[in-house]
């Protein structure tokens, strides 16, 4: 079975420019979550859908991120314009609902330079 | 306050041997998960095991076990027999229950393992 795929694996923009990272998560998992790690600490929650839904987007700098999960399935991120504090790994990550045993599966992240 | 808290930034483990990395959470949820994840510098967050708040034995996943002390609040992993390919990061998280309604992963700033040949 697949895992949580994301793209690009690796981004260098300049600051102001626009970026996007695309997530494809487990198939038949209805819960879909980005995450942000910036260097030496744990992932931080950024935006949590079900299904098509946005239910948590609290911790998304709405000013110059958004997202959006079309169809319940896929999800991008978008960045714009891009900040040099913006230079994390952007993690996706899904699971098959919010129950609280229900692992949550990540990918491999989406490296972001903002030079 | 810190859900996750993981005092340890780093740790040197000899190959073969056992090694505990600590880890404790606050919550006032009574209904709670618990989720330890390695992290190698590939960058993937890797599931390595998982304890509910309500269960009664401690959880183990092969190689890995976690010791899950409810009163004083802490789930430590160990890692028996370490192998050169457990070099990585570790990761404490916590997924807090539908009473807080927030259902989200928090995670602590993890621990470097270093296993030594």
């Amino acid at each position: 079975e697949a895992g949580v795929v994301q793209s690009p694996r690796y981004k260098i923009i300049e600051k102001k420019q626009p970026v996007a990272f695309w997530c494809n998560p487990i198939s038949g998992h209805n819960t879909l979550y980005w995450y942000r790690q910036n260097l030496g600490q744990g992932p931080e929650l950024l935006i949590r859908y079900e299904n098509e839904e946005a239910v948590d987007d609290s911790q998304l700098p709405k000013d110059r991120f958004s997202a959006e999960r079309l169809k319940g399935v896929d999800s991008t991120l978008k960045i714009q314009p891009a900040e040099l504090g913006d230079s994390a790994v952007y993690l996706c990550a899904s699971s098959f609902d919010r129950g609280l045993g229900n692992t949550i599966y990540f990918g491999e992240g989406s490296w972001l330079t903002v030079v | 306050a810190q859900k996750i808290t993981q005092t340890q930034p780093g740790m040197f483990v000899q190959e073969k041997e056992a090694v505990t990395l600590d880890c404790t959470y606050d919550t006032s949820d009574p209904s709670y998960g618990l989720f330890w994840y390695k992290q190698p510098s590939s960058g993937e967050m890797i599931f390595l095991i998982y304890q509910g708040s309500y269960d009664q034995q401690n959880a183990t996943e092969g190689r890995y076990s976690l010791n899950f002390q409810k009163a004083r609040k802490s789930a430590n992993l160990v890692i028996s027999a370490s192998q050169l390919g457990d070099s990585a990061m570790y990761f404490c998280a916590m997924r807090e229950g539908y009473q807080t309604g927030a259902n989200n992963l928090f995670f602590g700033t993890g621990t470097r393992l270093t296993v030594i040949p």
